[in-house]
């Protein structure tokens, strides 16, 4: 498809709990992107995928949270034993090619996780 | 650490005139800068992006600015509609992708 479609809208787990995200990106996009963001704050950059293999995985918290791009499924993101900080809009986004200002990231509307 | 800041979270315009929005950066490693357009429960849509080789980039209504000296960079939305009215983040992409994006300003446009 043309748009970047990510579920579920809203998640809600208890603290503790696990949490699984998914996006679907744009047909023929090679690369995805995972964002956080927090209480409306600007993004922070989690992980990125050239295909089902990570390119850039800096800002993934190691203890608990993990991603994955399999061919023919869609891409996900786990948190294992959901916190209370761990509340936040995760945004996919995906881009056709090595970006170069004019391949530029299309970004899915998001998926609230709410962590009670 | 390569900062991406807007100092302003909001900005009120009256339909019709100049919206002028601004980001600061503390580090000269970039590639692009963009300007993304976000509305409530939707994700960041692309606006405009600009290379470090340029100064200026404009398309329809919307040009970006980019003073290298002053590590400063600014949109202007002429003339502005109610309809722009959004929170715009500027971000710095570098040429794999990643983007590190300022914190937001909220443009509210009066008709």
């Amino acid at each position: 498809g043309e748009e970047v479609a990510q579920t579920p809208k809203h998640l809600v787990r208890g603290e503790g709990q696990k949490a699984k995200l998914y996006c679907a990106p744009i047909k023929g996009h090679s690369y995805v992107f995972w964002y956080q963001q927090v209480l409306k704050n600007e993004f922070k950059f989690l992980i990125s995928f050239q295909n089902e293999n990570v390119f850039d995985e800096t800002g993934m918290p190691k203890e608990r949270f993990s991603a994955k791009c399999l061919p023919n499924s869609p891409c996900s993101l786990e948190i294992q034993a959901t916190k209370l900080e761990d509340s936040a809009v995760y945004f996919c986004a995906s881009s056709p090619d090595r970006f170069s200002g004019a391949n530029v990231l299309t970004f899915g509307a998001g998926s609230r996780l709410t962590v009670l | 650490d390569q900062q991406v800041k807007q100092n302003s979270p909001s900005l009120s315009v009256q339909e019709g005139r100049i919206s002028i929005l601004n980001c600061d950066y503390t580090n000269s490693m970039f590639d692009y800068f963009l300007w993304y357009k976000k509305y409530p429960a939707e994700g960041p849509t692309f606006l405009i992006s600009i290379s470090s080789i340029k100064d200026k980039n404009e398309d329809g209504r919307f040009t970006v600015f980019l003073n290298k000296s002053a590590k400063h960079l600014s949109l202007h939305i002429v003339p502005s509609q109610p309809g722009d009215s959004a929170v715009y983040f500027c971000a710095r992409g570098t040429s794999y992708g990643k983007l590190t994006f300022g914190q937001g300003t909220i443009l509210t446009v009066h008709p």
